[in-house]
């Protein structure tokens, strides 16, 4: 998938569940992104990573936790806090600032 | 921070026409510009890009121009066809810190027959 591997493609949340979602990249990128995309919607940032072990907050933080404790993996944890997770979300890297992003294929997560 | 704003949020034209979406930037040392298409449930796409030292590029049938004066920068897909399709998103960043791409709202492409 281009490099960057995002799983599940599906994923159902209970209410008041965590949930976590992978994001493996083989690109040797430094930086990766965390997206929100809602119907009809724009890109909203979640968080990022310029380096392991170090991220910062995006737009839309609350509710969603990181770690980046690999070069190649930047999972999102959408923690219970965050109270409308119904989403696509999309994980991106890049080799450097002035780079284009790379996509993961998403994951949609529903609440059921 | 930067903010993007993309105009029309959606469009229809008839096969064979010309498309235009615009964007304007609102940090003016940006200088890094590239445009995204997302085809339905898939992820977005890089189909071009450009740098503030540039005025024009082209790929095909598709072209970008930058207005770095008036902070506005726009994608012209001339002679589409229904496989253009798709929302299309631009973007701005200041390449070289630890800035974010921010991105438009996205323009929801319809080529008709």
């Amino acid at each position: 998938d281009g490099g960057i591997t995002q799983s599940p493609k599906y994923l159902f949340r209970k209410e008041g569940q965590n949930v976590t979602l992978s994001c493996e990249q083989n690109l040797n990128h430094d930086a990766m992104y965390w997206y929100r995309q809602d119907p009809g919607q724009g890109l909203r940032l979640i968080y990022y990573s310029q380096i392991v072990n170090d991220f910062q907050k995006g737009d839309i933080a609350e509710g969603y936790s990181v770690s980046r404790e690999k070069k190649e993996s930047f999972p999102l944890t959408v923690t219970s806090a965050q109270k409308n997770p119904t989403a696509f979300y999309l994980c991106a890297s890049t080799a450097g600032w002035g780079y284009g992003y790379t996509f993961g294929s998403g994951t949609r997560l529903t609440v059921v | 921070g930067e903010n993007v704003e993309q105009h029309p949020s959606t469009l229809s034209v008839q096969e064979g026409d010309s498309a235009v979406i615009k964007c304007t930037y609102s940090d003016s040392a940006s200088n890094y510009f590239p445009w995204y298409k997302q085809e339905l449930g898939k992820r977005p796409q890089l189909i071009i890009d450009i740098r503030s030292n540039v005025g024009e590029k082209k790929d095909q049938r598709i072209a970008v121009t930058l207005n770095k004066t008036a902070k506005h920068f726009s994608l012209h897909i001339t002679e589409t066809q229904p496989e253009d399709s798709a929302v299309y998103f631009c973007a701005a960043i200041y390449t070289g810190t630890a800035s974010k791409l921010t991105f438009g709202t996205g323009t929801r492409l319809q080529v008709t027959l």
